[in-house]
């Protein structure tokens, strides 16, 4: 049974860099089977569609997040983190990781992690 | 982007009814490119369908999915105490994966 666990500072100060990591138990993220993602949810709010990483270290990220965004992976260790940089209120979320086949028609995000509340305050 | 608007907001219904959400598209996608999710309080969301009416592993057949073009919608046959929550539509026909905002199942 694939599982995936959140983990990373519950607070970060504005500007400052988030970073995030997603520890995964039950597959190898070195799989050309899947994307590896970053989900979000602002508090009371909708999902956002973050970035992914595929084995490869290849990434596509949300263009809303901009530069700001880096997404990476360990193959070592079986997680992948994140890192957004220069953060302002607007960051705060709760943050999913999440599988995603690579398959086009296969595009659905399961299974997800439990998440992860950060706040952007000072 | 491909916009997904869902409605209504907030649905009231009572357990055993019949429950009916929409998910529109701003432009066409393929039927095979939505998927549907379950989210409750507290907790990640939850796959329900997928490929727009294709259930998940584990998925009681209460739950069904329909549509083409830009109208999808998800349907709870006889809502349970435990359907009570928010579903998420999602496409993933375009390089830019989006969800709808969301509609909330209540208790009326």
């Amino acid at each position: 049974q694939v599982q995936l666990q959140e983990s990373g500072p519950g607070l970060v100060k504005p500007s400052q860099t988030l970073s995030l990591t997603c520890s995964v138990s039950g597959d190898s993220i070195s799989s050309a089977d899947y994307y590896w993602n970053w989900i979000r949810q602002p508090p009371g709010k909708g999902l956002e569609w973050v970035g992914y990483i595929y084995f490869n270290g290849n990434t596509y990220y949300n263009p809303s997040l901009g530069s700001r965004l880096t997404i990476s992976l360990d193959t070592a260790k079986n997680h992948f983190s994140l890192r957004l940089s220069s953060v302002t209120a607007a960051d705060t979320a709760v943050y999913y990781c999440a599988r995603r086949f690579v398959t086009p028609t296969k595009g659905w995000f399961d299974p997800w992690g439990q998440g992860t509340l950060v706040t952007v305050s000072s | 982007e491909i916009v997904l608007t869902q409605s209504p907001g907030t649905l009231s219904l009572s357990p055993g009814e019949r429950a009916t959400l929409s998910c529109r598209a701003s432009q066409s996608v393929s039927s095979t490119y939505v998927a549907w999710y379950q989210q409750k309080p507290g907790q990640a969301p939850r796959l329900l369908i997928y490929g727009s009416s294709s259930r998940a592993t584990g998925i009681p057949d209460r739950f069904s999915g329909s549509g083409s073009g830009t109208d999808f919608t998800l349907t709870i046959s006889r809502l349970e105490p435990e359907d009570f929550a928010v579903y998420y539509c999602q496409q993933y026909g375009s390089s830019l994966w989006t969800f709808g905002q969301g509609t909330k199942v209540e208790i009326k």
